[in-house]
């Protein structure tokens, strides 16, 4: 079954550094989504993208956050200037079309983001 | 504001039996959709079990049904014969028919004892 990837699994980084997640959707996919986890707490929505462009975020996606899908496959989250409560577990996630009980999310395995 | 509540953090179940777990949003919407998503430690969430608001017949994947009381805005999952491999986090998210914002709970941490 095809799957959502993420890389990398682990990324360490210093306050005030910029970070990119990466992410590979489900080819057919074309609704793209970022969700966080911060430890011990709920999966928080952050961003959806569809046809090159922002549909949704959250007030959490201010503007240290970014979205790009710089080719056909990747979909990438940018974080401009890390701080300490950026440490989370980011979800990369895609849909087939508008998130419906009949598209549901497909989730990645998480990047763990430390920021020290 | 949607919001979505799980009130039990931890259980826990003996290999083979029947553990339910809670959960309660709140939504001025009457056309959604509710979701049950599993984290296992490997860390990936998976799509567990899925229901429109607008059917009444509750929805079932083999040993995992709900039980979505729409009035009481209550829709809990029932994990029938549990097995070890069942051991997870397990988020009940809602969604709004319009959007792509989902609203997960805080989740229950499920243990099964063998």
């Amino acid at each position: 079954e095809p799957e959502v990837t993420q890389t990398p699994s682990h990324q360490v980084t210093q306050m005030g550094q910029e970070v990119i997640l990466r992410c590979v959707p489900i080819s057919n996919h074309l609704y793209f989504y970022w969700y966080r986890q911060i430890l011990g707490q709920k999966v928080e929505f952050l961003v959806s993208f569809y046809n090159n462009e922002i549909s949704e975020k959250s007030e959490i996606f201010d503007d240290q956050f970014s979205v790009e899908r710089p080719d056909g496959s990747n979909f990438t989250l940018k974080i401009r200037s890390t701080k300490l409560e950026d440490s989370a577990m980011y979800f990369c996630a895609s849909s087939t079309g508008t998130a419906t009980v009949n598209s549901p999310l497909h989730f990645g395995n998480g990047t763990r983001l430390t920021v020290t | 504001a949607q919001t979505v509540t799980q009130s039990q953090p931890e259980m826990s179940v003996q290999e083979a039996e029947t553990v339910t777990l809670s959960c309660t949003y709140d939504t001025s919407e009457n056309n959604y959709y509710l979701f049950w998503y599993k984290q296992p430690p490997s860390r990936q969430m998976i799509l567990v079990i899925r229901q429109e608001a607008y059917k009444q017949q509750n929805a079932t994947e083999n040993r995992f049904s709900v039980n979505f009381q729409k009035a009481a805005k209550s829709f809990s999952l029932k994990i029938s014969d549990s097995q070890l491999g069942d051991t997870a986090m397990y988020f009940c998210a809602f969604m709004k028919p319009t959007g792509n914002q989902f609203y997960f709970g805080t989740g229950t941490s499920l243990t099964v004892i063998p």
